[in-house]
């Protein structure tokens, strides 16, 4: 089993500012990662696969870096549109795939 | 557009049964590995169950190993959760998903895009 370890749990920031999310791994997992966008009541969006590959749509502002155990998400400069949720997941570990706790960005 | 669209959910108590649909539009529904996804209420997000794209192939998370069954008509483009034996401890939005990535050496490595607007299952007396 490979633990997910997403943080910070809640970061409280302001429009403008740079946030980075972190998610460590119990074991190295290359750059099998990917990371999703939840707002509330809504289904999560793919953001970011293969640890740093952006999906068609995501805004330039978001970026994905890291490889082995130590992965970050991070938002350039923060819209009002991108306070939400984020969740890291790992897909090394096929069949079972597994989902980092989330980040909660909220407006400072 | 791609297009994901959830039905089935709804209250059920202990024990008892539901099966959730999930009817996949503006892509080739057959080419494609599927999933469910699950969110406990105020929760982060739990993986369910995948399906290969001729159905050959399945997988569970343990919790649900024995009780749920995917399987998928691509006839119909659509995709089926059967839910059997419900726990309160399965009460959550369940998302329909497209399971994107590449297949090597017998597994396959992927991420999940799009998603469907889920379907909530509530079990409870």
């Amino acid at each position: 089993v490979i633990w997910m370890t997403q943080s910070p749990s809640l970061l409280s920031a302001s429009t403008g500012d740079r946030v980075t999310i972190s998610c460590r791994m119990s074991q190295g997992i290359s750059s099998y990662l990917a990371w999703y966008q939840q707002k509330p009541g809504k289904a999560p969006e793919l953001l970011i696969y293969a640890a740093s590959t952006l999906q068609s749509g995501v805004p330039s502002r978001f970026s994905g870096s890291g490889s082995g155990t130590d992965f970050t998400l991070t938002i350039s400069c923060l819209q009002s549109e991108d306070f939400a949720t984020y969740y890291c997941q790992q897909y090394y570990s096929f069949p079972s795939l597994t989902f980092g706790g989330g980040t909660k960005v909220e407006i400072k | 557009e791609v297009q994901l669209v959830e039905s089935g959910g709804g209250l059920v108590q202990p024990g008892g049964s539901l099966r959730l649909s999930c009817a996949a539009s503006g892509f080739t529904f057959s080419s494609y590995w599927m999933s469910w996804v699950r969110q406990a209420p105020g929760k982060g997000l739990e993986w369910v169950a995948n399906i290969k794209q001729d159905g050959s192939e399945k997988y569970y998370v343990d919790s649900v190993k024995g009780r749920f069954t995917i399987s998928r008509d691509n006839a119909k483009n659509s995709l089926y959760l059967q839910m059997n034996s419900l726990r309160a401890e399965d009460t959550a939005v369940y998302y329909c998903a497209r399971y994107l990535g590449y297949c090597s050496g017998g597994s396959c490595y992927g991420w999940f895009d799009p998603w469907g607007q889920g379907t909530l299952v509530t079990v409870s007396s």
